[in-house]
């Protein structure tokens, strides 16, 4: 059964401080995996997307790693700020399906505090 | 920021109505999806179009239907709204990118609407 799997499921965080998530999955084929952030009430936007062949992708302070032997990713933010509490959603793409079919992980809620 | 609209953003109606959620993007996307959220899980898709007159149903099973017959417009109807109904609703749009640009798997990624909060009473 294709999965995605992240952790920790909320984290607070204070203000100037680093912070990593994590994302395990189970999707096979694998095309690609995306990070994005979805702000309370608003829509998902994406962060970064790597393929097999990338193992890391910055985007600002934001920077995702990816181990596709271990079938793993984790996005890292740097020096945070208030505006990245959000919520961050692991995506993976099936490679397998016409569609491209997304699984979504269910977010790491992200509170910093000044 | 993506041009992808969705109306209303807050919907609050009484069982029994009858209701229809508004998408436009104006990227000229070929795909369009219709997810639906409830607070703290995953994305879960319930409807989605490859282009105009194309309509699949997602991984979710849903009470509601859809149509495309503009390239720009993915409006969702609910004939007859129940309690159960009551989540967020994301519209989303997708274009297949050009394959000659030599990356080895399609990354059409997906542009997300701000969401339709609706509460059924």
């Amino acid at each position: 059964k294709n999965q995605v799997e992240q952790s920790p499921q909320s984290l607070i965080i204070l203000e100037g401080k680093n912070c990593t998530l994590q994302c395990n999955y189970t999707v096979s084929p694998f095309s690609n995996l995306r990070w994005y952030k979805q702000d309370t009430g608003r829509g998902p936007v994406s962060l970064t997307i790597m393929t097999f062949s990338e193992n890391t992708k910055s985007n600002g302070r934001y920077t995702a790693t990816l181990d596709a032997d271990t079938k793993q990713s984790s996005l890292h933010i740097t020096a945070s700020q208030l505006s990245d509490s959000a919520s961050y959603i692991c995506v993976v793409t099936d490679r397998g399906s016409t569609l491209g079919r997304l699984y979504f992980g269910r977010g790491t809620q992200l509170t910093v505090w000044p | 920021e993506a041009d992808i609209y969705q109306t209303p953003r807050y919907l609050v109606i009484g069982t029994g109505k009858k209701i229809t959620l508004e998408c436009s993007q104006t990227m000229g996307h070929d795909k369009m999806y219709w997810y639906q959220q409830d607070p703290g899980m995953e994305l879960h898709l319930i409807h989605y179009s490859y282009g105009v007159n194309s309509t699949e149903k997602g991984d979710l099973s849903s009470e509601s239907t859809v149509s495309r017959i503009r390239t720009e417009h993915f409006p969702l109807t609910l004939e007859s709204a129940r309690p159960s109904h009551t989540s967020q609703y994301l519209c989303a749009s997708s274009d297949t990118p050009n394959r000659t640009s030599g990356s080895p798997t399609p990354t059409d990624t997906q542009y997300f609407g701000p969401g339709t909060r609706l509460t059924v009473l």
